[in-house]
Protein backbone atom coordinates (compact mmCIF):
# COMPACT_ATOMS: atom_id res chain seq x y z
CA UNK A 1 0.00 0.00 0.00
CA UNK A 2 0.74 3.47 -0.28
CA UNK A 3 2.76 4.86 2.25
CA UNK A 4 4.13 8.88 3.01
CA UNK A 5 6.71 9.30 5.73
CA UNK A 6 8.20 11.58 7.89
CA UNK A 7 10.69 11.95 10.46
CA UNK A 8 9.01 11.46 13.49
CA UNK A 9 11.54 13.11 15.83
CA UNK A 10 11.63 16.51 16.30
CA UNK A 11 13.95 19.11 14.57
CA UNK A 12 16.03 21.35 17.02
CA UNK A 13 17.95 24.43 14.90
CA UNK A 14 19.59 27.76 16.26
CA UNK A 15 17.79 30.89 14.43
CA UNK A 16 18.83 31.96 11.34
CA UNK A 17 20.17 28.43 10.32
CA UNK A 18 18.07 26.55 7.34
CA UNK A 19 16.18 23.89 8.47
CA UNK A 20 15.58 20.75 6.31
CA UNK A 21 12.71 18.30 6.78
CA UNK A 22 12.53 15.16 4.86
CA UNK A 23 9.42 13.49 3.38
CA UNK A 24 9.42 9.86 1.61
CA UNK A 25 6.78 8.05 -0.39
CA UNK A 26 6.77 4.54 -0.92
CA UNK A 27 5.03 2.14 -3.36
CA UNK A 28 3.65 4.60 -6.02
CA UNK A 29 4.32 7.90 -7.26
CA UNK A 30 2.39 10.99 -6.74
CA UNK A 31 1.69 13.77 -9.08
CA UNK A 32 2.06 16.54 -6.38
CA UNK A 33 3.49 16.73 -2.83
CA UNK A 34 2.02 19.43 0.09
CA UNK A 35 3.16 20.86 2.81
CA UNK A 36 1.62 22.30 5.69
CA UNK A 37 2.18 23.78 9.08
CA UNK A 38 0.42 23.36 11.81
CA UNK A 39 0.44 24.66 15.15
CA UNK A 40 -0.44 23.72 18.34
CA UNK A 41 -4.51 23.55 18.94
CA UNK A 42 -4.65 24.92 15.01
CA UNK A 43 -5.49 23.19 12.35
CA UNK A 44 -2.86 22.47 9.73
CA UNK A 45 -2.28 25.28 6.56
CA UNK A 46 -1.48 24.90 2.94
CA UNK A 47 2.19 26.17 1.84
CA UNK A 48 3.17 25.28 -1.11
CA UNK A 49 2.63 22.41 -3.95
CA UNK A 50 5.47 20.39 -6.17
CA UNK A 51 4.47 18.65 -8.99
CA UNK A 52 6.08 15.82 -9.92
CA UNK A 53 7.77 17.39 -13.32
CA UNK A 54 8.76 20.47 -10.75
CA UNK A 55 12.58 20.03 -9.37
CA UNK A 56 11.99 22.50 -6.97
CA UNK A 57 9.43 25.57 -6.03
CA UNK A 58 10.15 28.42 -3.82
CA UNK A 59 7.59 30.80 -1.85
CA UNK A 60 9.61 33.45 0.56
CA UNK A 61 11.76 31.95 3.14
CA UNK A 62 10.46 27.96 1.74
CA UNK A 63 11.81 25.99 -0.20
CA UNK A 64 10.26 22.58 -1.64
CA UNK A 65 11.76 19.48 -3.90
CA UNK A 66 10.44 16.54 -5.30
CA UNK A 67 13.08 13.82 -6.12
CA UNK A 68 11.42 11.27 -8.00
CA UNK A 69 14.16 8.86 -8.16
CA UNK A 70 14.87 8.88 -5.01
CA UNK A 71 10.91 9.18 -3.86
CA UNK A 72 11.78 12.16 -1.42
CA UNK A 73 10.51 16.06 -1.05
CA UNK A 74 12.76 18.34 0.80
CA UNK A 75 11.51 20.78 2.96
CA UNK A 76 13.31 23.76 3.86
CA UNK A 77 13.06 26.72 5.48
CA UNK A 78 16.27 29.55 4.95
CA UNK A 79 16.84 31.81 7.68
CA UNK A 80 14.94 29.94 10.37
CA UNK A 81 13.06 32.12 12.85
CA UNK A 82 11.57 31.13 16.51
CA UNK A 83 8.24 31.95 14.86
CA UNK A 84 9.11 29.17 12.53
CA UNK A 85 8.28 26.89 15.13
CA UNK A 86 5.36 24.63 14.52
CA UNK A 87 4.61 20.60 13.18
CA UNK A 88 5.71 20.57 8.95
CA UNK A 89 3.11 17.78 7.52
CA UNK A 90 3.93 16.48 3.87
CA UNK A 91 1.06 15.15 2.09
CA UNK A 92 0.05 13.23 -1.07
CA UNK A 93 -2.91 12.56 -3.12
CA UNK A 94 -4.02 9.26 -2.75
CA UNK A 95 -3.39 6.68 -6.01
CA UNK A 96 -7.26 6.06 -6.10
CA UNK A 97 -8.70 8.78 -5.65
CA UNK A 98 -7.20 12.28 -6.42
CA UNK A 99 -8.71 15.07 -4.58
CA UNK A 100 -8.28 13.23 -1.59
CA UNK A 101 -4.68 13.42 0.35
CA UNK A 102 -2.38 11.44 2.88
CA UNK A 103 -0.40 12.97 5.20
CA UNK A 104 2.54 11.87 6.55
CA UNK A 105 3.05 12.22 10.32
CA UNK A 106 4.43 15.44 10.46
CA UNK A 107 7.94 16.89 11.79
CA UNK A 108 8.00 19.04 14.82
CA UNK A 109 10.14 21.55 13.75
CA UNK A 110 11.71 24.05 16.96
CA UNK A 111 13.92 26.93 15.99
CA UNK A 112 15.75 28.64 19.40
CA UNK A 113 16.63 31.93 19.61
CA UNK B 1 -17.10 33.06 5.62
CA UNK B 2 -13.61 33.86 5.39
CA UNK B 3 -12.64 30.30 6.32
CA UNK B 4 -13.71 26.56 7.83
CA UNK B 5 -15.80 27.12 10.80
CA UNK B 6 -16.23 23.95 12.99
CA UNK B 7 -18.28 23.55 16.11
CA UNK B 8 -17.93 23.07 18.81
CA UNK B 9 -14.47 23.61 19.62
CA UNK B 10 -14.11 21.36 22.49
CA UNK B 11 -17.26 18.80 23.43
CA UNK B 12 -16.60 16.58 26.84
CA UNK B 13 -19.44 13.28 26.19
CA UNK B 14 -19.81 9.96 28.33
CA UNK B 15 -19.52 7.10 26.81
CA UNK B 16 -21.93 5.45 24.60
CA UNK B 17 -23.69 9.02 24.07
CA UNK B 18 -23.89 10.31 20.64
CA UNK B 19 -22.36 13.57 19.64
CA UNK B 20 -22.67 15.41 16.07
CA UNK B 21 -20.04 17.80 15.26
CA UNK B 22 -20.63 20.93 12.48
CA UNK B 23 -18.48 21.99 9.58
CA UNK B 24 -18.91 24.93 8.16
CA UNK B 25 -17.08 25.20 4.89
CA UNK B 26 -15.42 28.21 2.65
CA UNK B 27 -18.04 29.36 0.42
CA UNK B 28 -18.15 28.12 -2.94
CA UNK B 29 -15.45 25.11 -2.16
CA UNK B 30 -17.26 22.07 -3.95
CA UNK B 31 -15.03 19.64 -1.95
CA UNK B 32 -15.68 18.72 1.66
CA UNK B 33 -13.10 16.28 3.78
CA UNK B 34 -13.28 14.75 7.55
CA UNK B 35 -9.91 14.23 9.31
CA UNK B 36 -9.43 12.97 12.91
CA UNK B 37 -6.66 13.57 14.34
CA UNK B 38 -5.37 11.68 17.69
CA UNK B 39 -2.44 12.99 20.20
CA UNK B 40 0.89 13.34 18.76
CA UNK B 41 -0.34 11.65 15.66
CA UNK B 42 -1.16 12.22 11.91
CA UNK B 43 -4.17 12.89 10.27
CA UNK B 44 -6.37 10.10 9.83
CA UNK B 45 -9.13 10.48 6.75
CA UNK B 46 -12.67 9.89 7.47
CA UNK B 47 -14.67 10.85 4.77
CA UNK B 48 -14.45 13.32 1.66
CA UNK B 49 -17.78 15.08 -0.27
CA UNK B 50 -17.67 16.05 -3.91
CA UNK B 51 -20.04 18.57 -5.38
CA UNK B 52 -23.44 16.40 -5.61
CA UNK B 53 -21.36 12.67 -5.86
CA UNK B 54 -22.05 10.38 -3.45
CA UNK B 55 -19.44 10.44 -0.63
CA UNK B 56 -16.44 8.36 -0.09
CA UNK B 57 -16.75 6.47 2.77
CA UNK B 58 -13.80 4.57 3.09
CA UNK B 59 -11.56 6.25 5.79
CA UNK B 60 -15.13 6.11 8.80
CA UNK B 61 -13.58 3.55 11.06
CA UNK B 62 -17.12 1.59 11.84
CA UNK B 63 -20.71 2.08 11.21
CA UNK B 64 -20.74 4.01 14.32
CA UNK B 65 -19.80 7.16 12.25
CA UNK B 66 -21.81 8.74 9.39
CA UNK B 67 -21.71 12.43 7.53
CA UNK B 68 -23.85 14.22 5.79
CA UNK B 69 -23.40 17.31 3.76
CA UNK B 70 -26.77 19.59 3.02
CA UNK B 71 -27.13 21.84 -0.01
CA UNK B 72 -23.60 21.22 -0.36
CA UNK B 73 -22.59 23.54 2.09
CA UNK B 74 -22.36 22.65 5.82
CA UNK B 75 -21.46 18.91 6.60
CA UNK B 76 -22.29 17.21 10.31
CA UNK B 77 -20.18 13.98 11.19
CA UNK B 78 -22.33 12.03 13.46
CA UNK B 79 -20.90 9.88 16.30
CA UNK B 80 -23.17 7.24 18.02
CA UNK B 81 -22.56 5.04 21.40
CA UNK B 82 -18.81 7.45 21.43
CA UNK B 83 -16.54 5.06 23.01
CA UNK B 84 -12.93 6.06 24.55
CA UNK B 85 -10.95 5.39 21.40
CA UNK B 86 -13.06 7.89 19.28
CA UNK B 87 -10.84 11.12 22.06
CA UNK B 88 -9.21 13.02 19.22
CA UNK B 89 -9.19 16.14 17.52
CA UNK B 90 -11.87 15.79 14.51
CA UNK B 91 -10.29 18.38 11.27
CA UNK B 92 -12.76 19.55 8.50
CA UNK B 93 -11.31 21.37 5.43
CA UNK B 94 -12.64 22.27 2.23
CA UNK B 95 -11.31 22.91 -1.19
CA UNK B 96 -12.10 23.59 -4.92
CA UNK B 97 -12.20 20.51 -5.81
CA UNK B 98 -9.13 20.68 -8.10
CA UNK B 99 -6.98 18.03 -7.87
CA UNK B 100 -3.98 19.76 -7.17
CA UNK B 101 -5.64 22.42 -4.65
CA UNK B 102 -4.55 23.01 -1.57
CA UNK B 103 -7.06 22.43 1.73
CA UNK B 104 -8.52 25.39 4.25
CA UNK B 105 -8.61 23.75 7.17
CA UNK B 106 -10.64 24.53 10.33
CA UNK B 107 -9.56 24.91 13.59
CA UNK B 108 -10.94 21.37 14.35
CA UNK B 109 -13.47 19.67 17.51
CA UNK B 110 -11.23 17.90 20.29
CA UNK B 111 -13.55 15.30 21.66
CA UNK B 112 -13.05 13.73 24.52
CA UNK B 113 -14.67 10.98 25.49
CA UNK B 114 -14.97 9.74 29.89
Amino acid sequence: SQKIEQNSEALNIQEGKTATLTCNYTNYSPAYLQWYRQDPGRGPVFLLLIRENEKEKRKERLKVTFDTTLKQSLFHITASQPADSATYLCASPRRDAGNMLTFGGGTRLMVKP
Amino acid sequence: GAGVSQSPSNKVTEKGKDVELRCDPISGHTALYWYRQSLGQGLEFLIYFQGNSAPDKSGLPSDRFSAERTGGSVSTLTIQRTQQEDSAVYLCASSLGRHDWGYTFGSGTRLTVV
